[in-house]
This record gives structure tokens, sequence and C-alpha cells, in this order.
């Protein structure tokens, strides 16, 4: 069936530095690709998303590419700040299946 | 537009008693999610509605749940007999139907505390 494998954390960086959050996923059909943030204390949100194969979905500094080759949909941001601490989800929905990682919290330190 | 709510925010209730929670969606939105998240886990699929009518249920959904959207507007989670391991945060979603890649939209749970 369809799964999600999403990076451990939990990561902690100083502020500026790279980040990356891997994801790879396994589908039966043709999913679209999300990633979700919850900030502390708030509710999950959209980050981005990308729906075919080489979008590139992005926002708030934060890239991902669909490559549907590794059917990997790996987070990236160049510098990271404090405000970007929270946890990410990976989430391949296809047709009638949603699915989420187990999320990856992030701490960024001044 | 005033996001998706969800009643009540905390839920305290013993081991074999019935609870039920409510959730109201994005007015313009005709497709309502349930979701299950456990600490430090992501959110489990549970069910979803278009409109009223239910279209997909996981196993997860045991015969002790069930959901309802009876006019496709909010949507009612009840859970009979309850459980120590239903314990959780219950997620509700909802989205607009459309092109692919629609994004949905979630409430700030109802944390469940079964005793």
């Amino acid at each position: 069936g369809d799964s999600v494998t999403q990076m451990e954390g939990p990561v902690t960086l100083s502020e500026e530095a790279f980040l990356t959050i891997n994801c790879t996923y396994t589908a039966t059909g043709y999913p679209s690709l999300f990633w979700y943030v919850q900030y502390p204390g708030e509710g999950l949100q959209l980050l981005l998303k990308a729906t075919k194969a080489d979008d590139k979905g992005s926002n708030k500094g934060f890239e991902a590419t669909y490559r549907k080759e590794t059917t990997s949909f790996h987070l990236e941001k160049g510098s990271v700040q404090v405000s970007d601490s929270a946890v990410y989800f990976c989430a391949p929905h296809t047709g009638n299946q949603f699915y989420f990682g187990t999320g990856t919290s992030l701490t960024v330190i001044p | 537009d005033t996001g998706v709510s969800q009643d009540p925010r905390h839920k305290i209730t013993k081991r074999g008693q019935n609870v039920t929670f409510r959730c109201d969606p994005i007015s313009e939105h005709n497709r309502l999610y349930w979701y299950r998240q456990t600490l430090g886990q992501g959110p489990e699929f549970l069910t979803y509605f278009q409109n009223e009518a239910q279209l997909e249920k996981s196993r997860l959904l045991s015969d002790r749940f069930s959901a309802e959207r009876p006019k496709g507007s909010f949507s009612t989670l009840e859970i009979q007999r309850t459980e120590q391991g239903d314990s959780a945060m219950y997620l509700c979603a909802s989205s607009q139907e459309g092109s692919r890649g629609e994004t949905q939209y979630f409430g700030p749970g109802t944390r469940l505390l079964v005793l």
C-alpha cells in the first residue's frame, strides 16, 4: 500500500543554516505532494505543494521538487530563522488516500 | 472565512463512555476529513465526506467509530465504548474539490483523554 518515510528528528540548527528534510513515498497512483507545518500552539497548515513531476513548490523561502523517478519530495531552505521552528509533515495524497509522515521537529537557535 | 472549527477542544471521559465531536468546515468547502493524531506521529486518516456522502473509511475506523455529515455542512464523529487507546487528538480538515492538489485546511483539533 501507499506509505511515506520522513527524516526523523528532532533537528536543531543555528540561525542561517541550510535545512534539508528528506521525504520519500510509495504510491500506487500518481500523488500530489504536500508539506504541512505545525507551529507551536497552532494547527496544521499548508507550507507548499506540487502536483506533477518536476514541479517545484515554494513558500516562505522553503522549496521542494517533485521527483517522480526517485519518489521523493525533500524540503529545503537556504537560511533558516528562529521563526521556522516547528514540526514539518510530508504528505502524499492520491485519490482517496491521504497519508502524512511522522513529522520532523525543527528547532532553530539564535 | 472563519476557518475550520472543532468542538470541544478538550474532552476527558471514562473508559466505556460514548463521546461525540463536532467539526464545522469552511463554508464553501464540500469535502471534510477526519484524522487522528497521537503524540509524535503524523495525522492518520480516518474518513472523509464529499458533501453528505462518506466516500472513504480507513480500517482504523472500527465499528465503535461513526461519522456523519447529514446536510453536507458540519460533521460529527462519535466514539462508542471508549478505550484508553482512543486517547489522541482528533483533527478535522476541509477542502474544496477541484483540480489536483487541493489544500486541506485544518481545525485546531479535539484532544481526547480516556481514563
